[in-house]
């Protein structure tokens, strides 16, 4: 079973607007979350995170929401940039601290168009 | 300074056939994780290894698969008899400690025939 979903396989905005990218999970236990955003042919690369504890964390373009009573968070960027055109995958842990174990969901590809 | 290493970038073998996959961690990182990635899929934790510690082998999909840390640097992934739906992307990653960000090498690409 799928513990962290991803619903929307591809999403496309217009360069200057609003990038939101959804993720479900279904584990009440996780309790610190992630997003990678990876380009063809690399490894990803760390976005930004958010522990159990916060509802939103900001780093400049990109700020992640937490919404635990539905288990769902979400990516917005603002404004979005051609170059942010990539793959973008949430993650979960629980116990992150002691693991480290990420489980993530299956991505969604978003374009940004000039 | 030097990223996650990974090789080779691509391997092509063939059904039944065993299959090394190599990965050099960020020197002096302790933690090491091993993920794949199927056509398609999100990215499944493997194996991870944390200093000393007895690595956390819960991802491995068979005993077809292990994975070896050796003087807390380099690991190697060992796939053995390898099927056709072993091909996957599989990808390496690194952390200062457990519970770090995790640094991602650019993944080995393996297809099995």
């Amino acid at each position: 079973d799928q513990q962290v979903k991803q619903n929307s396989p591809s999403l496309s905005v217009q360069e200057g607007r609003i990038s939101i990218l959804n993720c479900d999970y279904t584990n009440s236990m996780f309790d610190y979350f992630l997003w990678y955003k990876k380009y063809p042919a690399e490894g990803p690369t760390f976005l930004i995170s958010i522990s159990s504890i916060k509802d939103k964390n900001e780093d400049g373009r990109f700020t992640v929401f937490l919404n635990k009573s539905a288990k769902h968070l979400s990516l917005h960027i603002v404004p979005s940039q051609p170059g942010d055109s990539a793959v973008y995958f949430c993650a979960a842990s629980e116990w992150y601290g002691n693991t480290g174990k990420l489980i993530f969901g299956q991505g969604t590809t978003l374009q940004v168009k000039p | 300074g030097a990223g996650v290493s990974q090789s080779p970038s691509n391997k092509v073998t063939e059904k039944g056939k065993d299959v090394e996959l190599r990965c050099d961690p960020i020197s002096g990182h302790t933690a090491l994780y091993w993920y794949r990635q199927s056509l398609g899929q999100g990215l499944e934790f493997l194996i991870y290894f944390q200093g000393n510690s007895a690595p956390d082998k819960s991802g491995l999909p068979s005993d077809r698969f292990s994975a070896e840390r050796t003087g807390g640097s380099v690991s190697t992934l060992t796939i053995q008899r390898t099927q056709q739906e072993d091909s996957a992307v599989y990808l390496c990653a690194s952390s200062p400690d457990v519970g770090e960000t995790q640094y991602f090498g650019p993944g080995t690409r393996l297809l099995v025939l």
